[in-house]
């Protein structure tokens, strides 16, 4: 079990680009979660996936942003016309279904950065 | 959405200090959790509390959830380096509490 990895871990792009970051999730996890985390600031929930489904997305996911959990295993997050406003830590994170109350293992974020 | 707010929003204290870190709200909650995050790295789970009143020990840390279940208490005992991080609070919502939502933390930083 190597955990949630992220890739990249930082990106640098100018105002206008388009980035899409991907995320691993933990293997036999059937749940997928992206966050936006800002300075000074805890991670505010930004979408769901349960195995290929997206269930839920925050008010925060823009039309400029889409994610995708094609095989309901790997997630990618694109972000169309970047803006300054965008640069941010996106952290995945994935759990297994069942249970009273989730556990969600944090990977270790992507940095965004919008020159 | 519930607010939960953390205090104080920064902490630096000497080696070997103890020290005690608050989440409130104004709201009731089934369960809380405490994370610890530390720089460039994502949030890694300490402890779920769910009962009003209860006490959780994790080493040299201790969990307390208020008996009205509206607030938490994280104490530290003898504080070390390695315990810096940005520690913060969340409560789960939706089926199985999938949906997190996070209070902006308490940034601790221990110094040798």
């Amino acid at each position: 079990d190597t955990g949630v990895s992220q890739n990249p871990r930082h990106k640098i792009t100018k105002r206008g680009q388009n980035v899409t970051f991907r995320c691993d999730p933990i293997s036999e996890h059937n749940r997928l979660y992206w966050y936006r985390q800002t300075l000074g600031q805890g991670p505010e929930f930004l979408t769901y996936f349960q195995n290929e489904a997206q269930l839920e997305k925050s008010r925060l996911l823009s039309d400029r942003f889409s994610a995708e959990r094609p095989k309901g295993s790997f997630s990618t997050l694109e972000i169309q016309r970047t803006e300054q406003g965008d640069s941010a830590m996106y952290l995945c994170a994935s759990s297994p279904s069942g249970g009273v109350i989730d556990t969600q293992y944090f990977g270790p974020g992507t940095r965004l950065t919008v020159l | 959405t519930q607010l939960l707010e953390q205090s104080p929003q920064f902490l630096s204290i000497q080696e070997g200090e103890n020290l005690t870190v608050y989440c409130n709200s104004s709201s009731v909650f089934s369960s809380l959790q405490w994370y610890r995050q530390e720089p460039g790295e994502g949030p890694v789970l300490l402890v779920t509390v769910v009962t009003g009143g209860e006490v959780k020990k994790l080493k040299r840390l201790t969990f307390q959830f208020g008996d009205a279940r509206k607030d938490s208490s994280l104490h530290i005992t003898a504080a070390q380096p390695g315990d810096t991080g940005l520690y913060l609070c969340a409560y789960g919502s939706g089926g199985s509490n999938y949906k997190l939502t996070f209070g902006k933390g308490t940034l601790l930083t221990v110094n040798p």
